[in-house]
């Protein structure tokens, strides 16, 4: 148990469908990321929250849409996802951006399949 | 751009020897950290040890430890007394300022009884 909670575990969704993922985490950390995890692809950053401010975006399609209420939640928004988004999406926190001496916690992941 | 390369996509060991997985990376920054997680069929990913780079000493925990060489931007992982518990993908990742990590593709460890 790392303290970082994502819900669902699993998640088949059609193309033209709308869905969210959850993450929580009781840490008490101030930053939170979600990572795109594909076969054999290193782990993408995808976002990054600091204190529920967004402070990166890599580049990520809009079809994912970001929110963080609090510094304990962050979910991800989907629409009119595409068969190549099918992945395991990975939530994570940390105690905040100051320095990566801080390792980051990481959830069980949502695998996503779109059909 | 910071990037990491793991050359084994796979590797075996029989329980109770000693594995090393290897890690490269590229970077022009002089103070960063370099982790090893662990990613068991469980699918949690698990921090293993990390190493600061301005530390000459090589990280120990328990059965695991780095070789980190800084001039050849080389840190591969020991596994010392293989258990079957450390089956699992194992990525390098590295850090610098602002707590962004980059990955490389992972190695797939199986433990044979």
């Amino acid at each position: 148990e790392t303290g970082v909670t994502q819900t669902p575990r699993h998640l088949v969704m059609g193309m033209t469908n709308k869905k969210s993922l959850k993450c929580e985490q009781h840490l008490g950390h101030n930053a939170m990321y979600w990572y795109k995890q594909s076969a054999k692809k290193p782990l993408e950053l995808m976002f990054v929250y600091n204190f529920k401010e967004q402070t990166e975006n890599n580049s990520v399609p809009s079809r994912f849409s970001p929110e963080c209420p609090n510094s304990s939640h962050l979910f991800l928004h989907l629409h009119t996802l595409q068969p190549e988004d099918s992945a395991l999406y990975l939530c994570a926190s940390s105690q905040d951006l100051a320095g990566t001496n801080q390792p980051q916690h990481f959830g069980d992941g949502t695998r996503l399949s779109i059909l | 751009a910071q990037t990491v390369t793991q050359s084994q996509p796979e590797m075996s060991v029989q329980e109770a020897e000693t594995v090393t997985l290897s890690c490269t990376y590229d970077t022009s920054e002089n103070n960063y950290y370099l982790f090893w997680y662990k990613q068991p069929p469980s699918r949690q990913m698990i921090l293993v040890i990390r190493q600061e780079a301005y530390k000459q000493q090589n990280a120990t925990e328990n059965r695991f430890s780095v070789n980190f060489q800084k001039a050849a931007k080389s840190f591969s992982l020991k596994i010392s007394d293989s258990q079957l518990g450390d089956t699992a993908m194992y990525f390098c990742a590295f850090g610098t300022s602002g707590s962004r990590l980059t990955f490389g593709e992972g190695t797939q460890l199986t433990v044979n009884p």
